[in-house]
């Protein structure tokens, strides 16, 4: 079975960082680009950031929202993802999920994510 | 406000066709295929139709999808209790090198 399973979300002041994880299983993780979107209170889907697989060279992109600030990264020797958030302003306060791509040969995402976690809370507060 | 504009809500009694409309632009729909995800509350988002018109396995055939130009649109047929919740499209954004959402569309069953 594919899961994903999100962690490190927690309480953090403004201005600090937090390191979130997102461990996977059941699927060869190299071949995939991986996504993080998160959902603020009260709003809608947030695409945040995503890297793609190790064939395309595990290229990044960012939502200008967080470009600058947070960092996506991968392991693939640990199926982890990782997105490494710094100077957190209480607007990033979302619950922030980790999805996969539904194809391996997806370079635009353009098949979406079929694969999903949980998500883990952030919340960015003095 | 997100780059793609769907309704903020939709309705419709049990059996009857609803359909959610998403309006983006050249440099996203027109060039890209939409993604549409099913999100119900405490619950991580559903794929429910990818490259504009293809339902991941196990999705229902109620569930449909088409574009046209720069917009695209979910039909849901047959409409059930159960499709009570929350409707987002999504599509890469050539612009942004990036995801784009919509803002989503909630749909009640009366």
């Amino acid at each position: 079975e594919v899961q994903l399973v999100e962690s490190g979300g927690g309480l953090v002041q403004p201005g600090r960082s937090l390191r979130l994880s997102c461990t996977t299983s059941g699927f060869t993780f190299a071949d995939y680009g991986l996504t993080w979107v998160r959902r603020a209170p009260g709003r809608g889907l947030e695409w945040v950031s995503f890297i793609r697989s190790t064939d395309y060279g595990k290229t990044t992109g960012y939502a200008a929202s967080v470009k600058g600030r947070f960092t996506i990264s991968r392991d693939d020797s640990k199926s982890t993802v990782y997105l490494q958030m710094n100077s957190l302003k209480t607007e990033d306060t979302a619950l922030y999920y980790c999805a996969r791509a539904k194809s391996n040969l997806d370079y635009h995402f353009s098949y979406g994510m079929d694969v999903w976690g949980q998500g883990t809370t952030v919340t960015v507060s003095s | 406000q997100s780059v793609l504009t769907q309704p903020p809500s939709a309705s419709g009694t049990p059996g009857q066709r609803v359909t959610i409309s998403c309006s983006g632009s050249s440099s996203n729909i027109g060039e890209n295929t939409v993604n549409w995800y099913q999100v119900f509350p405490l619950t991580a988002p559903k794929l429910l139709l990818y490259s504009s018109d293809q339902r991941p396995s196990g999705v229902p055939d109620r569930f449909s999808g088409s574009k046209s130009g720069t917009s695209a649109s979910l039909a849901i047929s047959g409409l059930q209790s159960e499709d009570e919740g929350d409707y987002y499209c999504e599509a890469w954004d050539d612009s942004q090198s990036g995801l784009v959402f919509g803002g989503g569309t909630k749909l009640t069953v009366l």
